[in-house]
């Protein structure tokens, strides 16, 4: 079965600065898609970007960015000039590329606090 | 605007009751999935439908039951077997050809 590990339970970032989070999984798997998800306080879970196992190239989307090393089973998020409304959990999430096992595995996710 | 709503927001239930936990969707999507979440437990899979009348357990079945008589619902009940029901409940939902789930804004159930 497939595991999704983020180790750090909370994190604070600078209005403006950088911040990476970490994520790590364990699969067989050759061909799947990762994730992550952001929930505010509201609790509506927020697609924030995904990535696909068999593109090389890392994916983008606006402000945040991954950094995905398939070797060493690693998905960490970056998030560029945070902004307050940064400031939520965030789930990284693994699923199999194969559409009869097409169940999301989630992390336990990562506080991550904005100051100002 | 589709979506999925998901009701109610907020519900008490008493121990011994059961509860049936409401998500809709006017997607059109063929999946549709439940997950519980548990403060520092993430986000677990109670069960998931891949199409009408069919569906299979997910890690924490035990306790829940579902049902999927129609494409554009998947109700949750809480049955009295579930010996620690009180969580947040988010019910998703996915297209064929697509990547990722679609999610409810949640259901909070607190037994009192």
């Amino acid at each position: 079965a497939q595991t999704v590990t983020q180790s750090q339970p909370e994190m604070s970032v600078q209005e403006a600065e950088t911040v990476t989070l970490s994520c790590t999984y364990d699969t067989s798997e050759s061909d799947y898609y990762l994730f992550w998800y952001k929930q505010p306080p509201s609790r509506q879970m927020i697609l924030v970007i995904r990535q696909e196992a068999y593109k090389q190239q890392n994916a983008t989307e606006n402000r945040f960015s991954v950094n995905f090393q398939k070797a060493a089973k690693s998905f960490s998020l970056k998030i560029s000039d945070s902004q307050l409304g940064d400031a939520a959990m965030y789930f990284c999430a693994y699923r199999s590329y194969t559409g009869a096992n097409s169940k999301l595995t989630f992390g336990k996710g990562i506080t991550l606090s904005v100051r100002p | 605007d589709g979506g999925i709503t998901q009701s109610p927001k907020y519900l008490f239930r008493k121990e011994g009751q059961n509860v049936t936990l409401s998500c809709e969707q006017n997607l059109n999507h063929d999946a549709m999935y439940w997950y519980r979440q548990d403060p520092g437990q993430g986000l677990r899979l109670i069960y998931y439908s891949q199409i009408v009348n069919d569906f299979q357990k997910g890690d924490i079945a035990e306790g829940y039951s579902v049902s999927r008589e129609k494409k554009e619902s998947f109700p949750l009940t809480v049955t009295s077997a579930q010996k620690n029901p009180t969580a947040f409940y988010l019910c998703a939902s996915r297209d064929r050809e697509d990547y990722g789930y679609t999610f409810g804004s949640g259901t909070r159930l607190t037994v009192v």
